[in-house]
């Protein structure tokens, strides 16, 4: 079955650092795909997605696009601050297939300044 | 407008028990799924609602488990002679179909702990 596989935690950098976090992707169809935040103390928040092969979703300074080559889309930011710390969770939906979310494990950001 | 809510937030209950779990989701969305996230692991999914269309139940863990629609509104999960290994946070999400890739908004969730 269809499944994401992101990168473990936590992952710990200083304020204005660069960010990568792994995800790739296992999809029978053509998955939507996603990342999802959630800030200590919030819900699941959508950061970013993409549709379709090349696109890129961006929010927030975050960038990940969609490889369909690589089954990949790795999530990216050029300088982290420490609000940024969160847990991060790649996610993929098949829109063929009641649009349900699977999700990663989740990757924990810490950021300190 | 107001967002996807859930009831109650916390619930501790003991080993045996049936708890109920309430979800509200955004008025004109008519899908709804819930969610299971155990402690440090991902999401799972659990149920999914569409409209009047027979629900996709294919996540639910074991018969236990059983959650009802009416319509395109509230939404109850069900579970039954709980276990220690039921908690975890309960999330519900809505959207509204028809485009792909279209995004799921999540309530805050309900923290079970089955003693």
């Amino acid at each position: 079955g269809d499944s994401v596989t992101q990168m473990e935690g936590p992952v710990t950098l200083s304020e204005e650092a660069f960010l990568t976090i792994n995800c790739t992707y296992t999809a029978t169809g053509y998955p939507s795909l996603f990342w999802y935040v959630q800030y200590p103390g919030e819900g699941l928040q959508l950061l970013l997605k993409a549709t379709k092969a090349d696109d890129k979703g961006s929010n927030k300074g975050f960038e990940a696009t969609y490889r369909k080559e690589t089954t990949s889309f790795h999530l990216e930011k050029g300088s982290v601050q420490v609000s940024d710390s969160a847990v991060y969770f790649c996610a993929l939906s098949d829109p063929y297939n009641t649009d349900k979310l699977i999700f990663g494990t989740g990757t924990r950001l810490q950021v300190f300044p | 407008g107001a967002g996807v809510s859930q009831s109650p937030s916390n619930k501790v209950t003991e080993k045996g028990k049936d708890v109920e779990l309430r979800c509200d989701p955004i008025s004109g969305h008519t899908a709804l799924y819930w969610y299971r996230q155990r402690l440090g692991q991902g999401l799972e999914f659990l149920i999914y609602f569409q409209g009047n269309s027979a629900p996709d139940k294919s996540g639910l863990p074991s018969d236990r488990f059983s959650a009802e629609r009416t319509g395109e509104s509230v939404s109850t999960l069900t579970i039954q002679r709980t276990q220690q290994e039921d908690s975890a946070v309960y999330l519900c999400a809505s959207s509204q179909p028809g485009l792909a890739g279209y995004e799921q908004y999540f309530g805050p969730g309900t923290r079970l702990t089955v003693t």
